[in-house]
């Protein structure tokens, strides 16, 4: 099925510890986006990417490093995870205003 | 920057009734677009309705329409025939052209709605 897919789905990191979550779409769109939801916050821009090859900052980028190589995937880097990252995250693409789809999310612990 | 406010945290409505949510939002972008997307437990974000604001008449999805004053900066969502399933959080989102080729979604902190049998 055409969409987004994330993965994983659920992540329990300890304090310091670095890892990847994964993010592709099959969409062929330009945008895509990484979002953290908190408990009545929203969701809250992380990075996001116009393009193969652009990324740039959102509204809560410490901590975390993206890249682009390629249309399909946007991976979301954390660097040294803390506990005020503990969240869920969704990874979002969109064509150029016509609404973004979104992820299943990944619910991230970190003891 | 742009700023987007649900002043209703929680609301209830019956099964079948009609019950409305509201939005505002601030900016002094001219192009951008405007969303309510679903959230129900499963956690998934669902697309509900969206307004381009260059768009006068007000979008409508079945039983989804909205309320849409570019004047007032507010965007409100009416839900008609409320059913079961519409059980969810509710978030109202705005989407502006940021001037480098980028859209990037700005989103309120959500109203709860639960619709009681």
């Amino acid at each position: 099925n055409a969409g987004v897919t994330q993965t994983p789905k659920f992540q329990v990191l300890k304090t310091g510890q670095s890892m990847t979550l994964q993010c592709a779409q099959d969409m062929n769109h330009e945008y895509m986006s990484w979002y953290r939801q908190d408990p009545g916050m929203g969701l809250r821009l992380i990075h996001y990417s116009v393009g193969a090859g652009i990324t740039d900052q959102g509204e809560v980028p410490n901590g975390y490093n993206v890249s682009r190589s390629t249309t399909e995937d946007f991976p979301l880097r954390l660097l040294s995870a803390a506990p005020s990252q503990t969240s869920v995250y969704f990874c979002a693409s969109s064509y150029s205003g016509t609404g973004y789809t979104f992820g299943s999310g990944t619910r991230l612990t970190v003891v | 920057a742009q700023t987007v406010t649900q002043s209703q945290p929680e609301m209830s409505v019956q099964e079948a009734e009609t019950v409305t949510l509201s939005c505002t939002y601030d900016t002094s972008e001219n192009n951008y677009y405007l969303f309510w997307y679903k959230q129900p437990p499963s956690r998934q974000m669902i697309l509900v309705i969206r307004q381009e604001a260059y768009k006068q008449q007000n979008a409508t999805e079945n039983r989804f329409s909205v309320n849409f004053q570019k004047a007032a900066k507010s965007f409100s969502l009416k839900i008609s025939d409320s059913q079961l399933g519409d059980t969810a959080m509710y978030f109202c989102a705005f989407d502006a052209y940021s001037g480098a080729g980028s859209y990037q979604l700005t989103f309120g902190k959500g109203t709860k709605l639960s619709v009681i049998p």
